[in-house]
């Protein structure tokens, strides 16, 4: 099974801020990645697929790099509605699998 | 619009057994995979099962393989999830969703229901 390390699992930021999510694979997923944001007690939203592209009506301060078995989630100008969890998701072969989350807060 | 609503979860104990269903609307649900994942309270996201269009390929995480069953009905537009012999660590919000942004090679999950909170406790 491909296990997929993000890091780090929390972070602290303010308004205004870059900052970048790294999910590692334990083998080469190609770039079938995607990235999901998830507010608290909403349902998850799919904010990059196939590791790069922007899913329609996604902000373009978020964008999505990487190949392999490393990969970059970039929020630039983090604005208060980005505060939430983002995990990654290998699509390369079942099972598919998530990252534990990376939990963005405000500082 | 594109909408996933879940239903079938409550409170069962250890050993029952509950069915999940997931009523899809505003697309062609015949042509996509179909994925239901799971939150257990306050922990990340994981992934239990998936199903393509006509129900004849389906996969399963190891923790349910042969307790847990998906299948789905085009003609309802509605996926369902069979779940038996349910344990403790089955407790969680299940969300389905379908496989609707496409490449050339994958389906990506979006459009994900509001889930449904399956409970297992004596």
């Amino acid at each position: 099974d491909i296990q997929l390390t993000q890091s780090p699992s929390f972070l602290s930021a303010s308004v205004g801020d870059t900052v970048t999510i790294t999910c590692r694979a334990s083998q080469g997923i190609t770039s079938h990645l995607a990235w999901y944001q998830q507010k608290p007690g909403k349902v998850p939203k799919l904010l990059i697929y196939a590791a790069s592209t922007l899913q329609d009506g996604v902000p373009s301060r978020f964008s999505g790099s990487g190949s392999g078995t490393e990969f970059i989630l970039t929020i630039r100008s983090l604005q208060p509605e980005d505060f939430a969890t983002y995990y990654c998701q290998q699509l390369n072969g079942f099972p598919l699998t998530f990252g534990g989350g990376t939990k963005v807060e405000i500082k | 619009e594109v909408q996933l609503v879940e239903s079938g979860g409550g409170l069962v104990q250890p050993g029952g057994s509950l069915r999940l269903s997931c009523a899809a609307s505003g697309f062609t649900f015949s042509n996509y995979w179909m994925t239901w994942v799971r939150q257990a309270p306050g922990k990340g996201l994981e992934w239990v099962a998936s199903l393509n269009a006509d129900g004849s390929v389906e996969h399963y995480v190891d923790s349910v393989k042969g307790r847990f069953t998906l299948f789905r009905d085009n003609n309802k537009n509605s996926l369902y999830l069979q779940m038996n012999s349910l344990r403790a660590e089955d407790t969680a919000v299940y969300y389905c969703a379908p496989g609707i942004v496409l490449t050339t090679t994958r389906a990506y999950l979006d459009y994900w229901g509001h889930g449904t909170l399956v409970t297992v406790s004596s």
